[in-house]
């Protein structure tokens, strides 16, 4: 069973551009989450989709954004990037509707930005 | 805000010694408690967990036990191996409410190194 893919693994981009990292969960799981992370903040919760509907959303600026397809892949979006966006963006996926915590993630897209 | 503090690292042990890995958790509902682990070039792996008071999760020879009354899940491990040297996470989700799905608060991880 494939796991969580994450593409693309690295990317470079400069001040002011926008970045789409995409996520396929594994087979059959509905929940996609996405995290944040840094050196300096660790792990952070971005947002939260399930059945192509966002339930939870972090403490990030309207620059974050997703979405959710049918297919229960998913995307998310940097608009205007910062040099402090820089980080490693991990996906994880759940099968279950409830909030297990049992969480399945990616190897990352890490992003620099310069 | 739920909250969880870990101990700080990078922890350094030769093969076959002891392993404590200290977490403890500040959280608003009654959480479940969880340890990640994350491999060089890998993404997190979920170790064990715990939903309730005095559970003990356990996986790969890791235990940890959850502590309401000291609001602590500490792992451990009684013998260690160069395969175990990763980056630690402890975590806790708190299903109070319709903002945690998804959502897991973590520690800021504990470097592990073992040496032969």
């Amino acid at each position: 069973k494939a796991g969580v893919t994450q593409t693309p693994r690295y990317l470079i981009k400069t001040r002011g551009q926008q970045v789409t990292l995409s996520c396929s969960p594994i087979s059959g799981h509905r929940s996609v989450s996405w995290y944040q992370q840094t050196p300096g903040q660790g792990l952070q919760f971005l947002f939260e989709y399930f059945s192509e509907t966002q339930r939870n959303k972090g403490n990030f600026p309207g620059r974050f954004s997703g979405r959710q397809f049918s297919n229960s892949r998913s995307e998310m979006n940097v608009s205007t990037l910062e040099l402090g966006d820089s980080a490693l963006y991990l996906c994880a996926s759940s099968a279950l509707a409830a909030n297990t915590g049992e969480l399945f993630f990616g190897e990352g897209s890490r992003l620099t930005v310069l | 805000g739920d909250s969880v503090t870990q101990m700080e690292g990078p922890v350094t042990l030769s093969e076959e010694a002891f392993l404590t890995i200290n977490c403890t958790y500040t959280a608003t509902g009654y959480p479940s408690l969880f340890w990640y682990v994350q491999y060089p070039g890998e993404g997190l792996q979920l170790l064990l967990k715990a939903t309730k008071a005095d559970d003990k999760g356990s996986n790969k020879g890791f235990e940890a036990t959850y502590r309401k009354e000291t609001t602590s899940f500490h792992l451990e491990k009684g013998s260690v191996q160069v395969s175990d040297s990763a980056v630690y996470f402890c975590a806790l989700s708190d299903p109070a409410g319709g903002t945690s799905y998804g959502k897991l608060t973590f520690g800021q991880g504990t470097i592990l190194t073992v040496h032969p």
